[in-house]
């Protein structure tokens, strides 16, 4: 069974504040690696799928690295603000399909 | 474009009973999933198809079954309802494989008593 790990389980950071979180997957038979935002009762939304070792992707604030060799995945946020509140979810590919990490919970305090 | 819909939002059922979540997608996706999220668990997929007339199992699959009508609709039923199978149940679909991403239906509550 494929593991796919997030650290840390939650976070709680102020206005203002940067802030990263980490997915550790197999770094065997790597195909891709996604991250989605989720809100609460709303539906998770695709931020990046990464597929090639080295890769950075960026929208706005938010920015993620992809290292495949040593099999992880860093997601930052800059300059966080109360709407970034959500869980973060990461996959990894295998074929047609994802397995996902338990998620970080990021809330951001004004 | 609607997206990806499902039905019901919410769903009550007796332990025991049956039902078939509906889903559909206006993308002209290939591929289609059924996921369930639990607390502290993550999305787990239950089934998946990739493409029409194709399913395959995913991670949870005990309880349930799928059919692919067509390209656009993938339901998801439950024969005999556990408490166990409590859960936010979503569709979601992409162009083809993990290099796409994956978009998601609004989710349905469903809760077995």
């Amino acid at each position: 069974i494929l593991n796919v790990e997030q650290s840390p389980q939650s976070l709680h950071v102020q206005e203002g504040d940067s802030t990263n979180f980490t997915c550790s997957f197999p770094s065997s038979n790597f195909y891709a690696l996604h991250w989605y935002r989720w809100e609460t009762a709303k539906s998770p939304e695709a931020l990046f799928v990464m597929t090639l070792n080295g890769d950075e992707k960026k929208k706005g604030r938010i920015s993620a690295t992809l290292n495949t060799k040593e099999g992880y995945s860093y997601l930052y946020i800059k300059g966080s603000q109360p709407e970034d509140s959500a869980t973060y979810l990461c996959a990894f590919g295998v074929g047609h399909k994802l397995v996902f990490g338990a998620g970080t919970i990021l809330r951001v305090k004004s | 474009n609607a997206g990806v819909t499902q039905t019901p939002k919410f769903q009550v059922l007796k332990t025991g009973q049956s039902m078939t979540l509906q889903c559909a997608q206006d993308m002209n996706h290939n591929s289609m999933y059924w996921y369930r999220q639990d607390p502290g668990m993550g999305l787990r997929l239950i089934y998946y198809s990739a493409s029409e007339g194709t399913t395959d199992k995913g991670e949870v699959p005990n309880g349930y079954n799928v059919s692919r009508l067509n390209k656009r609709e993938f339901s998801l039923r439950l024969e005999s309802a556990a408490p166990s199978q409590t859960s936010v149940y979503f569709c979601a679909s992409n162009s083809g494989t993990v290099a796409y991403e994956q978009y998601f239906g609004p989710g349905t509550r469903l809760t077995v008593t």
